[in-house]
């Protein structure tokens, strides 16, 4: 099974929003909605910031957000803001019954 | 909320088994509510699921490693536990425990082993 698609690096200015994508196939994103979301700042274990597509944990700011077309899954953030810096991992269950991640998406606020 | 801390050697030789230990508080791993799950992220890399454990003891991996590895739970301990045999260089990572509920909610800090001789 292999990895998701994610762009290795996006960037925008603080205030702006970007959205970061998730391509698998109808075997994985496409054919569920387990899709979730983890930023990863440097040195540090990642967080769960989107799960089942488009949820929000308890604690998680509401510029996050999530959305799925098809077998593309997209992360949205809001008001960009400087500790958003971070790289970013999508994961989705698959029909094989295990967990495959996306290869991670740096973002940089400019 | 829960907790998660990884232990065991940071060195493993080439060939032999790399042995984690996950120790969870502020929660039980017979409560039910989690999968625990074994994550590692090779230096520089991304992600790459291991697999995980329901407290009855059933399991599940990720087919590229099962005919390597072992996931085990120890309630009496409130741990879980990881063996990865017959280790090569690309086995290098920093492996992660995580709680699996919702998805991957909560996780250790990480611990880096190195297989080298």
């Amino acid at each position: 099974q292999s990895a998701l698609t994610q762009p290795a690096s996006v960037s925008g200015s603080p205030g702006q929003s970007i959205t970061i994508s998730c391509t698998g196939t109808s075997s994985d994103v496409g054919g569920y909605n387990y899709v979730s979301w983890y930023q990863q700042h440097p040195g540090k274990a990642p967080k769960l910031m989107i799960y089942d597509v488009s949820n929000r944990p308890s604690g998680v700011s509401n510029r996050f957000s999530g959305s799925k077309s098809g077998n593309t899954a997209s992360l949205t953030i809001s008001g960009l803001q400087a500790e958003d810096e971070a790289d970013y991992y999508c994961s989705s269950y698959t029909s094989s019954s295990f967990w495959v991640f996306g290869g991670g998406t740096k973002l940089t606020v400019l | 909320q829960v907790q998660l801390q990884e232990s065991g050697p940071g060195l493993v030789k080439p060939s032999e088994t790399l042995s984690l230990t996950c120790t969870v508080s502020g929660g039980s791993v017979s409560s039910g509510s989690y999968y625990w799950s074994w994550i590692r992220q090779p230096p520089g890399k991304g992600l790459e699921w291991i697999g995980y454990i329901y407290y009855s003891g059933s399991t599940n991996y990720n087919p590229s490693l099962k005919s390597r590895v072992t996931i085990s739970v120890d309630t009496s301990k409130n741990q879980f536990s990881l063996k990865l045999s017959s280790v090569t260089a690309a086995d290098t990572a920093v492996y992660y425990c995580a709680s699996f509920g919702d998805a991957f909610d909560y996780w250790g800090q990480g611990t880096l082993v190195t297989v080298s001789s």
